[in-house]
């Protein structure tokens, strides 16, 4: 079993849809966890961070953390052809280093 | 304000030949890591830096790889003897190192072995 499972997509939605990613992780001594968008060809950048459950907002982007359950979402709301990407999934302890999703491939259509 | 910065972008080998990647963290982070992204895979982390110290390198294969920060310059990441499965998309990313758990990536450097 991967310590981080994410659905590999591909997803493909209209522009102005909600749109749902996921993950589910298997160690209960993650404490950080971390959403990174991907361009094709580019390195991953950060778009959320959090270390604690419930929910964090940042515009159109919204975090959700259950530790409980080990899932972690990204919901993006009025979602734009500009955030078709790659979207990943990261969860670290104290170590310091992340453990990364496979990664879900989203395209927004126009 | 510059990011994380790799060069180069594109690096062709020969097997056989030797590979160096580098990576000048962001102003201010004295932290640095790699990883390695396999086609159809995710990112995988390969070694964790700080200035002049190897902190954590538990997942760097035994062989052939070599990663260094010195004080004064970038991050080197070495792959001597490269093979054609080292072919990959290589980033680097620094931390401020506090407990502050926040990477930031560079662009990457794609290494494709002949």
């Amino acid at each position: 079993q991967k310590e981080v499972e994410q659905d590999p997509g591909p997803l493909s939605v209209p522009e102005g849809a909600i749109v749902s990613l996921n993950c589910t992780y298997s160690n209960s001594a993650f404490q950080y966890f971390m959403w990174y968008r991907q361009y094709s060809r580019k390195g991953p950048e950060l778009l959320m961070y959090t270390y604690s459950s419930g929910n964090k907002e940042d515009g159109r982007f919204t975090a959700q953390v259950d530790k409980s359950s080990k899932y972690i979402s990204l919901f993006i709301r009025d979602s734009q052809p500009s955030d078709s990407a790659t979207y990943l999934c990261a969860i670290s302890g104290s170590a310091r280093q992340l453990t990364f999703g496979s990664g879900t491939q989203l395209t927004v259509l126009p | 304000n510059a990011g994380v910065m790799q060069n180069p972008r594109h690096l062709v080998r020969r097997r056989g030949q030797e590979a160096r990647l580098r990576c000048s963290p962001m102003k201010g982070h004295s932290h640095v890591y790699w990883y390695r992204q396999l086609p159809e895979e995710g990112l995988k982390f390969m070694v964790y830096l700080q200035k002049e110290n190897i902190i954590d390198e538990s997942g760097m294969p035994k062989e052939r790889f070599s990663a260094e920060f010195p004080k004064e310059g970038p991050s080197i990441l070495r792959i001597q003897q490269v093979v054609r499965g080292d072919s990959a998309a290589y980033f680097c990313a620094s931390s401020e190192g506090t407990t502050n758990e926040k990477l930031f990536f560079g662009s990457g450097t794609q290494l494709s072995v002949l």
